[in-house]
């Protein structure tokens, strides 16, 4: 089976630009979390979608915003980029609780 | 809000002795997971292994086990027989078991570096 596959695998955005990031969730997984993991420090919870609905939120503003499609692949767009959005972006998937959450090699994303 | 802490961010252990790495957490709730997560340097987060709250037995996964401490809030991991390839970061993380909202969020502590000697 494949496991949660993201791209790209780094990008480079100029503050103020909007960037879209991508996840393909493992298979049979119906749902998926995004997190930020700033250099050095643990992922925070983004938000997460069940069945192409958000279903949870961390404290994060409005300009992160996400999809999930009927095949559970997913999307994390921020827009407004600002310098403290550089970090790593990392994306899970899941079957039902309590499955636990399968993780893709993220997205480095730096906001110059 | 729950909150998890790892005192330790960085730890060094020679090849084939035993590490532990240090866990504590704060949360109102009864019932949880806790997670240990190691992250290698291709990024991606490896689960190490899983604790659910309820089960005073500690888990055990290979060369790796827990002592949790429900009590004392504390959820160290061990690891035995130290190999290279255990050199990572290393996450504990929480979660909680309200099954009600699918509620998949963890909340990670700062990590800790673990670096092995040969």
């Amino acid at each position: 089976e494949t496991g949660v596959t993201q791209s790209p695998t780094h990008l480079i955005k100029t503050r103020g630009q909007q960037v879209t990031l991508r996840c393909s969730s493992q298979s049979g997984h119906n749902t998926v979390s995004w997190y930020q993991q700033a250099l050095g420090q643990g992922p925070q919870f983004i938000f997460q979608y069940y069945r192409e609905e958000e279903n949870g939120r961390g404290n994060f503003p409005p300009r992160f915003s996400g999809l999930q499609f009927p095949n559970y692949s997913s999307e994390l767009n921020v827009n407004a980029l600002e310098l403290d959005d550089s970090a790593l972006y990392l994306c899970a998937s899941s079957l039902a609780s309590p499955s636990p959450l399968h993780f893709g090699n993220g997205t480095r994303l730096t906001v110059t | 809000a729950q909150t998890v802490t790892q005192s330790q961010p960085e730890m060094s252990v020679q090849e084939a002795e035993t590490v532990t790495l240090s866990c504590t957490y704060d949360t109102s709730e009864s019932d949880y997971y806790l997670f240990w997560y190691k992250q290698p340097p291709s990024r991606q987060m490896i689960l190490v292994i899983r604790q659910e709250a309820y089960k005073q037995q500690n888990a055990t996964e290979n060369r790796f086990s827990v002592n949790f401490q429900k009590a004392a809030k504390s959820f160290s991991l061990k690891i035995s027989d130290s190999q290279l390839g255990d050199a990572a970061m290393y996450f504990c993380a929480y979660r909680s078991a309200d099954s009600g909202g699918s509620n998949y969020k963890l909340t990670f502590g700062k990590g800790t570096l673990l670096t092995v000697n040969p």
